[in-house]
């Protein structure tokens, strides 16, 4: 099974501040990663697929990369409704493993 | 728009069996696979369970093989999840997500709003 191990677990920041959460996998796979944002008490929620590509509806402060087997997600300037717990997941064989979140709180 | 509702939860003794619910509207169910993904209380996400489109594939996580059964009925708009010989484990909010693609899992872009399974004595 392909492990996603995300970093940090936990992370205080303040409104305006930008932010990177990373992701690494445990072997070389294509860039079939995604990341979900959960507010407390409900349903995950697509920002980014396939690496970079931002789902529609969401805002631009939000992006994706790749560099080799790491994967990112960056803020670019937070935002009140940001904070929230953040995962990443990997669709590139199953099971379809997430990462262990990170819950991103306010300073 | 996509909307999911997930419905069957419940409370259940060690060892019993429950079947949960989805059902789809807001686009064509029949051309995209489906997943099940838990979260057991205050833990992350756990992908379960996927299911082609047409119903001609199916995939499971190691802990659920044997035990779970999903499927899906195209003419209702429905996918279901048949949970038998349930453990304390599988405490959890399940959740239903649309995948992106038909055939593979590719991303989920649309959830449920989850059901609450509680396995307890």
């Amino acid at each position: 099974d392909i492990q996603m191990t995300q970093s940090p677990s936990s992370l205080s920041a303040s409104v305006g501040d930008r932010v990177t959460i990373t992701c690494r996998a445990s072997q070389s796979i294509s860039p079939y990663v995604n990341w979900y944002q959960q507010r407390p008490g409900k349903a995950p929620k697509l920002l980014i697929y396939a690496a970079s590509s931002l789902q529609s509806g969401v805002p631009s402060r939000f992006s994706g990369s790749r560099s080799g087997t790491d994967f990112t997600l960056t803020i670019s300037s937070l935002q009140p409704e940001d904070f929230a717990t953040y995962y990443c997941q990997q669709c590139n064989s199953t099971p379809y493993t997430f990462g262990q979140g990170t819950k991103l709180e306010i300073k | 728009q996509v909307q999911l509702v997930e419905s069957g939860g419940g409370v259940v003794q060690p060892g019993g069996s429950l079947r949960l619910s989805c059902t789809a509207s807001g686009f064509i169910f029949s051309s995209y696979g489906m997943h099940w993904v838990r979260q057991a209380p205050g833990k992350g996400l756990e992908w379960v369970s996927f299911m082609r489109y047409d119903g001609s594939n199916t995939y499971y996580v190691d802990s659920v093989k044997g035990r779970f059964t999903i499927s899906r009925d195209n003419s209702k708009n429905t996918l279901y999840l048949q949970m038998n010989s349930l453990r304390a484990e599988d405490t959890a909010v399940y959740y239903c997500a649309k995948d992106r693609s038909g055939s593979s899992g590719y991303f989920f872009d649309s959830w449920g709003q989850g059901t609450l399974v509680t396995v307890s004595s």
